[in-house]
């Protein structure tokens, strides 16, 4: 079974600060490294995604770190705002078959 | 452009009883996926289907059937449900590069 690590649970973080969310996995073959990002309600929706032949992509506020050696990738949301405030999951994988961490819920407080 | 749709939003099942959700997506996507999100454990892919004519299981199949009925449907069913099937259903699509297109869910509690 893979496995696939994420931390933390919770997160509360002020607005301006710095959001970190990372996320462990097992199997080496994994290509695809994405985070989704989901509101309440809603179906998650892809946010940022890297392929492991980079350590890191930024698009606007967020970035993934990925370190292949460690077998962990990383979440930055840089000058955090309330509207961040959502559950993120990372969901490694390849040939269509994704594994989804437990989530993390950040609160980005006013 | 309405993306994935699922259908019901919302349902209340008795044990023992079947139901089929729906999904379409008008991306025209090959990939299409359904997950069940329970609390404090992620997503749970239940089965794929990589394109038309082919389906294959997930993580937690036990439990369920799928159909992809031509490439733009993938339907779920439960043939006896039980209350261990209490969760809220994703169903995704995906085209060449990965990224996968949810829909809006549907929350299935099964008394």
């Amino acid at each position: 079974q893979q496995q696939v690590k994420q931390s933390p649970q919770s997160l509360i973080v002020q607005k301006g600060g710095i959001s970190i969310i990372n996320c462990a996995y097992e199997n080496t073959a994994f290509d695809y490294f994405p985070w989704y990002q989901q509101f309440p309600g809603k179906g998650p929706a892809l946010l940022i995604a890297i392929r492991p032949d980079v350590s890191e992509k930024k698009e606007g506020r967020f970035t993934i770190s990925f370190n292949k050696s460690a077998k962990q990738f990383s979440l930055h949301i840089m000058d955090s705002q309330p509207g961040d405030s959502a559950t993120y999951f990372c969901a490694p994988g390849n040939f269509n078959k994704f594994y989804f961490g437990s989530g993390t819920k950040l609160n980005v407080k006013p | 452009n309405a993306g994935v749709t699922q259908t019901p939003k919302f349902q209340v099942l008795k044990t023992g009883q079947s139901m089929t959700l729906q999904c379409a997506q008008d991306m025209n996507h090959n990939s299409m996926y359904w997950y069940r999100q329970d609390p404090g454990m992620g997503l749970r892919l239940i089965y794929y289907s990589a394109s038309e004519g082919t389906t294959d299981k997930g993580e937690v199949p036990n439990g369920y059937n799928v159909s992809r009925l031509n490439k733009r449907e993938f339907s779920l069913r439960l043939e006896s449900a039980a209350p261990s099937q209490t969760s809220v259903y994703f169903c995704a699509s995906g085209g060449v590069k990965e990224t996968q297109y949810f829909g809006p869910g549907t929350r299935l509690l099964v008394l």
